[in-house]
């Protein structure tokens, strides 16, 4: 079936350092994908968006592009900071409207 | 500002009690969802919703139900809570396919 795949981690950086989380998906068609960040406490927050095969979505720093043929796609951030410290979703929609989440990847970052 | 807001917080009850979850969103979404977020499970879909009068099941269905009266509000209920459902439970809504979920802050939910 339908599933998305990303590295669980826990993945720690120092501050400045580059980051990137590895996310791939299966389906079939071409889905709407997403990364999400839940901060500790909180629910889910889109980041970022892409819609069709190259687009590239980005917000705070953080970009991703989706490669339709790898079926990735991949975050990253040139230099992370202290507060970029939380938990990252990749995702992806489905014709009803259903969004399949992948595990999720915490980042902490220090200092 | 459009939201979506769940109540209460946190809450702790016993095993076999009915507990009633609430969630009201100010997007005039016509999409609503519940999943529960565990450790090692990430988010499972419970019930979900595509208008008023309208319910689905999700993957973990069974112990719970949902109803739709109105397009802002979607409550969830645990029949008679078990300590399995101890989790944080969170609500989202959406404006259609393709479209990003909004969540909302969640309820932190355990059953002794």
């Amino acid at each position: 079936g339908d599933s998305v795949t990303q590295m669980e981690g826990p993945v720690t950086l120092s501050e400045e350092a580059f980051l990137t989380i590895n996310c791939t998906y299966t389906a079939t068609g071409y889905p709407s994908l997403f990364w999400y960040v839940q901060y500790p406490g909180e629910g889910l927050q889109l980041l970022l968006k892409a819609t069709k095969a190259d687009d590239k979505g980005s917000n705070k720093g953080f970009e991703a592009t989706y490669r339709k043929e790898t079926t990735s796609f991949h975050l990253e951030k040139g230099s992370v900071q202290v507060s970029d410290s939380a938990v990252y979703f990749c995702a992806r929609g489905t014709s009803y409207d259903k969004v399949i989440f992948g595990p999720g990847t915490s980042l902490s970052v220090i200092p | 500002d459009a939201e979506i807001t769940q109540s209460p917080r946190h809450k702790i009850t016993e095993t076999g009690r009915q507990v009633t979850l609430a969630c009201h969103q100010t997007w005039n979404h016509n999409n609503m969802f519940w999943y529960r977020q565990d450790l090692g499970h990430g988010l499972r879909l419970i019930h979900y919703s595509y208008g008023v009068q309208d319910t689905n099941k999700g993957e973990v269905s069974d112990g719970y139900s949902v109803s739709r009266s109105n397009t802002e509000d979607l409550p969830l209920t645990l029949e008679s809570a078990a300590s399995s459902q101890t989790s944080v439970y969170f609500c989202a809504s959406s404006e259609g396919p393709g479209q990003p979920q909004h969540f909302g802050d969640g309820t932190r939910l355990s059953i002794l």
